[in-house]
């Protein structure tokens, strides 16, 4: 069973660098692909992109020219930095495995528990 | 983007109950389409990809139909433990988008 746990620091400030590193146990990051997701206090889901274990990478466009994706595979981890943080960022942010079925996406099939991540001076 | 609705946005509902939940695409995506339970505090969990194929592990009373640009979440008998909020995402295309939520609750 596949687990995953995200670390990283609960509090940014505004304009500095949010970063939350993601473990995954129990499994190869070396398969799959390995998403961020966040989730702003009472409202709903927004994809952040997704890495490859060989270091490919998607991105959403709304946040792309601040988002940074990357693997570690000689420590299980993938992680998300993303720059110029507002309170707009603030959110819970989740790792999460993208299955694959076929060699196509086929939904998020294992997520962590999520990290509130809250951005204030 | 591909953008969807879903609708309702809640539903009042009591256990036994069938309920139907509907996610409408801006444009067609095929079957590429997942849903998701979501309590809260806790992350969402996979109910069904490509539309209508049951994530293993998951209760046969739910299940998912449509194609294109129209889905359908389907709970056959409400359980007390399904009362929760719903997501519909594409993976039709990039960016992957989510629904804006159906949120199950008490009549």
């Amino acid at each position: 069973q596949v687990q995953l746990q995200e670390s990283g620091p609960g509090l940014v400030k505004p304009s500095e660098t949010l970063s939350l590193t993601c473990t995954v146990s129990g499994g190869s990051i070396s398969s799959y692909y390995w998403s961020w997701i966040r989730q702003p206090p009472g409202k709903g889901l927004e994809w952040i992109g997704y890495i490859y274990y060989s270091g490919s990478t998607n991105y959403n466009p709304s946040l792309k020219s601040r988002v940074t994706i990357s693997v570690d595979t000689s420590k299980n981890q993938f992680s998300l930095k993303l720059s110029s943080v507002t309170a707009a960022d603030t959110a819970v942010y989740y790792c999460a495995s993208q299955q694959l079925v076929r060699g196509s996406l086929a939904g998020n099939d294992y997520w962590g528990q999520g990290t509130l991540v809250t951005v204030s001076s | 983007a591909i953008w969807m609705t879903q609708s309702p946005s809640l539903l009042s509902a009591s256990t036994g109950d069938r309920v139907t939940i509907s996610c409408r695409m801006s444009q067609g995506i095929s079957s590429y389409l997942a849903w998701y339970q979501q309590k809260p505090g806790k992350a969402p969990e996979l109910l069904i990809y490509a539309a209508s194929t049951l994530q293993s592990g998951v209760p046969s009373r739910f299940s998912g139909s449509g194609s294109g640009t129209d889905f359908t979440l389907t709970i056959s008998c409400l359980q007390s433990e399904d009362f929760a909020t719903y997501y519909c995402q594409q993976y039709y295309s990039f960016p992957l988008t989510f629904g804006p939520g159906t949120k199950v609750d008490i009549k």
